[in-house]
């Protein structure tokens, strides 16, 4: 089925770095979003972005929506060991009369103290 | 404000059986969407429930169905259970003509199918 592209799909940093990571599509989404997501639980949702080219924080999180509304990326300043976990972009399309999620596979953060 | 919530957490069940997975909708959410997450892998939709009718189905067999119950509560149902279907599923609440796309994910009920 239809996915999003993520990259990349895993990373190993150090505390205190700052993290990038970015998901696009060829196809264009009216919202994106951002979720996280921890072993055993449901994902969390991050930022949401409305506008093609709004840049939206959310404390250390900064998530910018793509001009072409193809792409889009997530940010993380100053990581620390909470923001382990595998971080989902999402694009939001009706189908049907739903509001579905397109996910991409994922990015899985590992920080090593 | 009381958050999604799923039933059972895990479950084990043999090929060809019929399993029924539940979910509790966030307070004040009338829309719930049910998505399945292979390991390794981002949730894929299977459908949504609105006003206690389906309205939208991903790309998934008629053996998966739903409903939804007056206080928005909802049930999937999975029959003839294959080895594929061992996944996480998870249930999402969201405010229908809200800010298009905000879904609020329960833990999950993950299927091991034997």
């Amino acid at each position: 089925g239809q996915q999003l592209n993520q990259s990349p799909q895993s990373m190993f940093i150090q505390e205190g770095e700052d993290v990038s990571m970015n998901c696009t599509s060829s196809s264009i989404f009216n919202t994106w979003l951002w979720y996280k997501q921890d072993p055993g639980e449901g994902p969390v949702l991050l930022i949401a972005l409305y506008k093609a080219g709004e840049l939206t924080s959310n404390g250390r999180l900064t998530a910018q929506f793509g001009i072409t509304r193809k792409d889009s990326f997530l940010n993380i300043s100053a990581s620390i060991p909470s923001d382990v976990g595998i971080y989902f972009c999402a694009g939001s399309q009706v189908l049907q009369g739903a509001q579905k999620l397109v996910f991409g596979q994922g990015t899985r953060l590992t920080i090593n103290p | 404000e009381t958050g999604v919530t799923q039933s059972p957490t895990h479950l084990i069940k043999t090929r060809g059986q019929q399993v029924t997975l539940r979910c509790s909708s966030q307070s004040g959410h009338n829309t719930v969407s049910w998505y399945q997450q292979a390991l390794g892998q981002g949730p894929q939709f299977i459908f949504q429930y609105y006003r206690e009718e389906e309205n939208g189905r991903g790309n998934f067999p008629p053996r998966f169905s739903g409903l939804q119950f007056p206080n928005y509560s909802s049930e999937l149902n999975v029959n003839a259970l294959e080895l594929d279907d061992s996944a996480l599923y998870l249930c999402a609440s969201s405010l229908r003509d809200r800010s298009a796309g905000e879904l609020f994910f329960g833990e999950g009920s993950r299927l091991t199918v034997l």
